[in-house]
């Protein structure tokens, strides 16, 4: 069984200042673990993923996560943020579990971010 | 850019209606799924498709749901009669074959209402 919790439902910075949006998961076995973000009247954009290859992952327009498998937590980060990148920001995990997983994915409940000037 | 695409971006309908939702996922990928979000909800899994059956489904993909690959380009999700509490969005993803760490491709949604 997997569950994703993201702690904030909303978070507000102002321009140039870090990002930090908390994602914590549970899974049964090795975690294979994304962030995605959705504009408004979009789709989900992969912003990165974590494969149990380096554990530092970067991702487009600047964000990166880490993943921590003492704190099962893969908090998203960003030094500094601009307006576009006021979204949603939804954190999910998939299972990696070889041939059983046809890549189910489970996701948080999203955390709104509003960048004010 | 290959994209994922979804019609109609509304559907209003009444309940007790059967509504189809149309996707056309990206031509080479092999994995399609299922999603919805209800209003201030989690986005959750509905179902997942490989090789034109279903490979896995939630416990919300009741016998009201069924999918369908009906040629090499679309894939539909039918409600055969729709609860109030099937208003939500949902989305359409698909991927590439291989392992699922390989990235889901999402539609921009279908915004289904049930009065």
């Amino acid at each position: 069984a997997q569950s994703v919790t993201q702690l904030g439902s909303h978070v507000s910075v102002s321009e140039g200042a870090l990002v930090l949006l908390r994602c914590n998961y549970s899974s049964s076995v090795p975690p294979y673990l994304f962030w995605y973000v959705q504009y408004p009247n979009q789709g989900l954009q992969l912003l990165l993923k974590y494969t149990s290859a380096a554990t530092l992952v970067k991702g487009i327009n600047g964000f990166e996560a880490e993943f921590k498998k003492s704190e099962t937590s893969f908090h998203l980060t960003k030094p500094s943020a601009h307006m576009s990148d006021a979204a949603e920001y939804f954190c999910a995990v998939s299972a990696n579990a070889g041939g059983t997983s046809y890549g189910k994915l489970t996701f948080g409940q999203g955390t709104i971010l509003t960048v004010h000037p | 850019e290959p994209e994922v695409t979804q019609t109609p971006s509304h559907q209003v309908t009444q309940m007790g209606q059967e509504v189809i939702l149309r996707c056309v996922p990206i031509s080479n990928h092999l994995y399609f799924y299922w999603y919805r979000q209800i209003l201030g909800q989690k986005v959750e899994f509905l179902v997942s498709f490989y090789n034109n059956e279903i490979s896995e489904k939630s416990e919300i993909f009741d016998d009201q749901f069924s999918v369908e690959r009906p040629d090499g380009s679309n894939f539909t999700l039918k409600i055969r009669s729709t609860k109030l509490e099937d208003s939500a969005m949902y989305f359409c993803a698909s991927r590439v074959a291989g392992g699922s760490f390989n990235e889901q491709f999402f539609g921009p949604g279908t915004r289904l209402t049930v009065l």
